[in-house]
């Protein structure tokens, strides 16, 4: 079974430009997250998903940071514009509806803003 | 609020034990246990739901005592590949859902 897919693995662009991360979760997992890791840091959670609604989005930074899961599969995290802070791993996970709690993870999109 | 771990750093060698401690200043109603090797996404290791409850994985198990607001990961006999950064998570809001807040990890490293 492939485990959760993110695209690109690397990204480095200067600040100000735009940004876009991709997700695929597994199959059949109908509750997806977008998680945000600094150096040294766990992962803080920027978004929830149940299908193509977002449930938890209190964490994201809606002024520069959106994102959509539009037919409740895959999913989209843009930044607009990206600052100097914005540089971290931005990590995926999804999960079975009724199994929330074990999340399996992607491997993540490391974002350089210089 | 973010629980807090501790220690923030381990270095062991093969075969040694070692505990991960993980406590929050809230109410908890579960304990989510990840490891996370260099470069790669966290792994689930396990759940722990009920106060009180143990479970194992491998030779690594955990407790959760929840009035102490606490749960603890063994690793006991350590090896190798238990090399990596262990977090903890805990969910907001008093639930068992799926909204984690992790603790700021614990780097574990075994030497041969």
């Amino acid at each position: 079974e492939a485990g959760v897919v993110q695209s690109p693995r690397y990204k480095i662009i200067e600040k100000k430009q735009p940004v876009a991360f991709w997700c695929n979760p597994i199959s059949g997992h109908n509750t997806l997250y977008w998680y945000r890791q600094n150096l040294g840091q766990g992962p803080e959670l920027l978004i929830r998903y149940e299908n193509e609604e977002a449930v938890d989005d209190s964490q994201l930074p809606k002024d520069r940071f959106s994102a959509e899961r539009l037919k409740g599969v895959d999913s989209t995290l843009k930044i607009q514009p990206a600052e100097l802070g914005d540089s971290a791993v931005y990590l995926c996970a999804s999960s079975l509806r009724d199994r929330v709690n074990e999340q399996f993870f992607g491997p993540g999109t490391r974002l350089t803003v210089l | 609020q973010q629980p807090v771990q501790s220690p923030q750093a381990v270095i062991l060698r093969e075969g040694e034990d070692a505990v991960i401690n993980c406590s929050s200043s809230k109410a908890l109603y579960s304990v989510h246990w990840y490891r996370q090797k260099h470069g790669e996404a966290p792994v689930f290791l396990m759940i722990l739901l009920k106060g009180g409850e143990q479970k194992g994985h491998e030779k690594i198990s955990a407790s959760f005592n929840e009035k102490k607001q606490q749960s603890s990961l063994y690793l006991t006999a350590s090896q190798l590949s238990y090399s990596g950064t262990y977090f903890c998570g805990t969910p907001r809001g008093g639930t068992s859902y799926g909204k984690l807040t992790f603790g700021q990890g614990t780097i574990l490293t075994v030497h041969p």
